[in-house]
């Protein structure tokens, strides 16, 4: 049963720490997104790749955040300096790029800047 | 960016009763896709509608995307507790490559 796996399941840190959100996409898919959710603005797109490249990271805050994929199997999401604000639900979620576009959804990695 | 509004926020029925979330927005999507989440775990898609007028069902969820495919709605029939979760609508624009929107959410509560 193929999965999307996400590390860690939880992060707690300081203001100011960097934070690495690490995902795993399902094998063979050439999609991944990253989107963070909270009570209050619910699920926002971050960023999304295609084949390994950028293709949108106009969600992202500039300044703080970036988006990486090194190879096929992993997909990196870093906040530097992280900030109370950042406290959320990130998640990953990976797919073929159909025109369906089916997004899997990792389990998501909860983050508490303190 | 278009706006998808969710109604209603709050659902709670009792097993057996049928019920009925919404999705609108005042933008045309060439694709609309239903969600289901449980605490603790990521958004499951439940079905894509690409066709306005489209319905489809699966097993006892019924979705309709509207004919101007601005619009859609999940029907559940004869509500049990494994219903029980948050329920998202995502849409994509007709100039989107491939981006989806999401709605904030419906939460439904089925209670044995």
């Amino acid at each position: 049963d193929a999965r999307v796996t996400q590390t860690p399941r939880h992060k707690v840190t300081e203001m100011g720490q960097e934070v690495t959100m690490r995902c795993q996409p399902i094998l063979g898919h050439n999609t991944v997104f990253w989107y963070r959710q909270t009570m209050m603005q619910g699920l926002e797109l971050l960023a999304y790749f295609r084949n390994r490249a950028p293709l949108d990271d106009s969600g992202m805050p500039k300044d703080r955040f970036s988006a990486e994929m090194p190879d096929a199997t992993l997909a990196t999401l870093k906040i530097q300096p992280s900030e109370p604000r950042d406290s959320a639900v990130y998640f990953c979620a990976s797919g073929y790029g159909s025109s369906y576009n089916e997004q899997f959804f990792g389990p998501g990695t909860r983050l508490t800047v303190l | 960016t278009q706006l998808l509004e969710q109604s209603p926020q709050f659902l709670s029925i009792q097993e057996g009763e049928n019920l009925t979330v919404y999705c609108n927005s005042s933008s045309v999507f060439s694709s609309l896709q239903w969600y289901r989440q449980e605490p603790g775990e990521g958004p499951v898609l439940l079905v894509t509608v690409v066709t306005g007028g489209e319905v489809k069902k699966l097993k006892r969820l019924t979705f309709q995307f509207g004919d101007a495919r601005k619009d859609s709605s999940l029907h559940i029939t004869a509500a049990q507790p494994g219903d029980t979760g948050l329920y998202l609508c995502a849409g994509r624009a007709t100039d989107s490559w491939g981006k989806f929107q999401f709605g904030a959410g419906t939460q439904v509560v089925v209670t044995p």
